[in-house]
């Protein structure tokens, strides 16, 4: 099946700090996702994303779309503690199996106070 | 709106049982998925359903079986638990209405240990 890279595993930082994550595939997919999953939660879609070279923003967060359609970064600015979890990407191909994402393994954010 | 809900939010199992996995949304959405998320990993696709009375395999599907009578409810059965599925399992569905078929709406999760 279809695999996605997603690095790094794991970041400590200290809030304030900028964070950046990406996530890598061998294959092209037509649509990426951020998710977030705090403890004991389900996982939280942050931003989709659905042209190659898109740029999106929500609040902190700003998220962009790979022009190879073969990755996409998630930065976060101004950390603050509750930022704390996993984040997971995810991509979406178009047709047969459109309906199905294929997920990274998540970067786990932990925010020093 | 409640989302998309899971019973039981933990369980533990002796090797060889059986149990069902309940999960319901009230957002009339016709695709609904299983995933299972194993430490340190990402969610793996177990079973998706793109409506009521269809449903198909995902990535691991062994082990589990499935069953969409209704819009609202998707429950996962596992016929004789074995250790290797132990994990944390979700319920997600999305709506497809014309458009890409993307923001899945996930549940708590169940968390399942098998002994």
């Amino acid at each position: 099946g279809q695999q996605l890279n997603q690095s790094p595993q794991s970041m400590f930082i200290q809030e304030g700090e900028d964070v950046s994550m990406n996530c890598t595939s061998s294959s092209i997919f037509n649509t990426w996702l951020w998710y977030k999953q705090e403890p004991g939660e389900g996982p939280v879609l942050l931003i989709a994303l659905y042209k190659a070279g898109e740029l999106t923003s929500n609040g902190r967060l700003t998220a962009q779309f790979g022009i190879t359609r073969k990755d996409s970064f998630l930065n976060i600015s101004a950390s603050i503690p509750s930022d704390v979890g996993i984040y997971f990407c995810a991509g979406q191909t178009s047709g047969a199996g459109s309906y199905q994402l294929t997920f990274g393994k998540g970067t786990k954010l932990s925010v020093i106070p | 709106n409640a989302g998309v809900t899971q019973t039981p939010k933990f369980r533990i199992l002796k090797i060889g049982q059986s149990m069902t996995l309940q999960c319901t949304q009230d957002m009339n959405h016709n695709y609904m998925y299983w995933y299972r998320q194993d430490p340190g990993m990402g969610l793996k696709l177990i079973y998706y359903s793109v409506g009521a009375g269809i449903t198909d395999k995902g990535e691991v599907p062994n082990g589990y079986n499935v069953s969409r009578s209704t819009t609202e409810d998707f429950p996962l059965r596992l016929e004789l638990a074995a250790p290797s599925q132990t994990s944390v399992y979700f319920c997600a569905s999305t709506l497809l209405a014309g458009g890409p078929v993307n923001e899945q709406f996930f549940g708590p999760g169940t968390r399942l240990t098998v002994l």
